[in-house]
Formats: structure tokens, C-alpha cells, sequence
């Protein structure tokens, strides 16, 4: 069946500072990838998607690229602002008619000033 | 437009008794989904209703969970006889119902068993 591995937490780095998040994933035919995130307070989002390998997604700094040969789909942002601090969760879905997301465990990133 | 929207947003309820939680898609979306997230766990997968088809009930942990969808639209999860490890926050989501869509969620609603 569909997994997702994701970096365990909590990440913790300074403000500025260049962010990856890994995941991994596990997936019988072609999966849509999705970056989740959860500010605190608030509920679940959409950050960036790829729908295909070698797609980039990408939104608010935040890229991931879908690498079918790696089965990767890990989150970067060259410079984090103490606005980023949230939980991140990896996740994928079905590509053949719509399908229930699988997602990772979470990973809770704090920024610091 | 209006997003996903759930009710209540919070529910302490004595265990053993019965609860509902309520969700409401947004208008158009075929596709609504429940999961679970448990303190400092990740998203559990519950149930799952596209259109008309028979529902996807596998991540249900157990015959006390059961949840609708009337008309296509709202649905309504129900937890019989409550036990202190239901207590999670109980999150709704929808999507238009085709490959590749964005999934939305809810805010969710937090239930607390004492």
C-alpha cells in the first residue's frame, strides 16, 4: 500500500537559515505529492503539489521537486522567516480518479529570531 | 467562497456517551474525507465518500465509528459509547472529485473525552 516517510522533529533553526524537510514515499502507480502545513491556531493547508515526476511545486518561498527515481519529494526554502514556525506534513494521492491522501507523520519546525 | 466547515469546534463529552460531528463541503465538491490527528500524531485516515459510490470505510479504527453523507453534501461522523482515546481533533475535508485536485480542510472540531 501508499506510504509517506517524513523527517522526524521538531526542527529548530535560526531565522534566515536555509530549511530541508525530507520525504520519502512509497506508491503503486503515479501519485499526486502534496506539502501540507498547520500554522499554529489554524487548520490544515495546501502549500505546493506536483502532480507528475519532475514537476516543481512551489509557493512562499517553499519548493519541492517530484523525483520519481529517488521517490522523494523533500521540502527546501533557502531562507526562513520566524513566519514559517508549523508543522509540515508530506503526503500523496491516487492519480487515477480522486483518492484519499496518505500522509507522513509531521514535522514541527521552529524558527527563531 | 466558504470553506470547509465543521461543527462543534470543540466537544468535552463524559466517556461512554455518544457523539456527532458535523461537516459541511465545499458547494460542489464530490469528494469529502474525515481523518483523525491525535496529539503529537500524525493524520489518520478515517473514511472517505466520492459521489454515489460506496463509501471507503477503511481507516474506521472500530464499530463504534460511523459517519454519512446525506445528499451528497453533509456529512455526519458519529463516535458511540466514547472512550478517553477517541479524544483527537476530528478533521473534515473536501475536493472537487477528480485526479490530482487539492484537498481542503476544515478547521476541525476538538473532542475531549473525560
Amino acid at each position: 500500500g501508499n506510504s509517506v516517510t517524513q523527517m522526524e522533529g521538531p526542527v529548530t533553526l535560526s531565522e534566515e537559515a536555509f530549511l530541508t524537510i525530507n520525504c520519502t514515499y512509497t506508491a503503486t502507480g503515479y501519485p499526486s505529492l502534496f506539502w501540507y502545513v498547520q500554522y499554529p491556531g489554524e487548520g490544515l493547508q495546501l502549500l505546493l503539489k506536483a502532480t507528475k515526476a519532475d514537476d516543481k511545486g512551489s509557493n512562499k518561498g517553499f519548493e519541492a521537486t517530484y523525483r520519481k527515481e529517488t521517490t522523494s519529494f523533500h521540502l527546501e526554502k533557502g531562507s526562513v522567516q520566524v513566519s514559517d514556525s508549523a508543522v509540515y506534513f508530506c503526503a500523496l494521492g491516487g492519480n487515477f480518479g480522486n483518492e484519499k491522501l496518505t500522509f507522513g507523520t509531521g514535522t514541527r519546525l521552529t524558527i527563531i529570531p | 467562497g466558504a470553506g470547509v466547515s465543521q461543527s462543534p469546534s470543540n466537544k468535552v463529552t463524559e466517556k461512554g456517551k455518544d457523539v456527532e460531528l458535523r461537516c459541511d463541503p465545499i458547494s460542489g465538491h464530490t469528494a469529502l474525507y474525515w481523518y483523525r490527528q491525535s496529539l503529537g500524531q500524525g493524520l489518520e485516515f478515517l473514511i472517505y465518500f466520492q459521489g454515489n459510490s460506496a463509501p471507503d470505510k477503511s481507516g474506521l479504527p472500530s464499530d463504534r465509528f460511523s459517519a454519512e453523507r446525506t445528499g451528497g453534501s453533509v456529512s455526519t461522523l458519529t463516535i458511540q459509547r466514547t472512550q478517553q482515546e477517541d479524544s483527537a481533533v476530528y478533521l473534515c475535508a473536501s475536493s472537487p472529485g477528480t485526479a490530482g485536485n487539492t484537498i481542503y480542510f476544515g478547521e476541525g472540531s476538538w473532542l475531549t473525552v473525560v
